[in-house]
């Protein structure tokens, strides 16, 4: 079945490091991916996507590299913040028309001032 | 705007009880999506509705849980009989219209969730 994970459970990083979180998908179809954060206590949000014909985005402070030939999914988030403790999640879209995504487990970020 | 809005935050049911979790999506959105959040897990897609229609079902268990999106007023995820193992975080989310991996941004706003404990 389709699945998408995450390599990590928890990532602790010191403030100023960048921090790379890595995603794993198995749906050779997905042709949409989108990272999100999640605060504790708060609903998931919107950090970046991409869709399949792209190798890397760049957003603010953050970059997204797609690997189809492996399947593989990275957040790059340049000059890690306390404010960017969260669990982040990598989901991908079934890609029939119209929105829906499947979630991976999330990896929590960690950062230490 | 007020973003998406759940209602209640917390819900504390005993077995065999009713849940009623209401949504009110983002001012013009017209799509909303359900998802569930167990302990330590992501959030598993459960229902896709649009006004009056339910479009995409397929995450939604078989038996006792139920969801529809009235023309007016907030969508609503109904489960009957709850059981201890639908203690988890039931997300809502929306989009506006014409979203949808064909038509570029696919992007959905989510909501704080509601939080339902089963005794």
């Amino acid at each position: 079945g389709e699945s998408v994970g995450l390599h990590l459970p928890t990532l602790s990083v010191q403030e100023g490091d960048n921090s790379i979180i890595n995603c794993a998908y198995s749906n050779s179809a997905s042709d949409y991916f989108i990272w999100y954060k999640q605060e504790s206590g708060k609903g998931p949000q919107f950090i970046i996507d991409i869709r399949s014909n792209m190798d890397k985005r760049q957003g603010q402070r953050v970059t997204v590299l797609l690997n189809k030939t492996v399947k593989h999914l990275s957040l790059q988030i340049a000059a890690t913040q306390p404010g960017d403790s969260a669990v982040y999640f990598c989901a991908d879209s079934k890609g029939s028309g119209y929105s829906t995504l499947t979630f991976g487990k999330g990896t929590m970020l960690l950062v230490s001032p | 705007n007020a973003g998406v809005m759940q209602n209640p935050r917390h819900l504390v049911r005993r077995r065999g009880q009713e849940a009623r979790l209401r949504c009110s999506p983002m001012k013009g959105h017209s799509h909303v999506y359900w998802y569930r959040q167990l302990p330590e897990e992501g959030l598993k897609f459960m229902v896709y509705l649009q006004k009056e229609n339910i479009i995409d079902e397929s995450g939604m268990p078989k038996e006792r849980f139920s969801a529809e999106f009235p023309k007016e007023g907030p969508s609503i995820l109904r489960i009957q009989q709850v059981v201890r193992g639908d203690s988890a975080a039931y997300f809502c989310a929306s989009s506006p219209p014409g979203t949808g991996i064909l038509s570029g941004a696919n992007v959905l706003t989510f909501g704080a969730g509601s939080r339902l404990t089963v005794l």
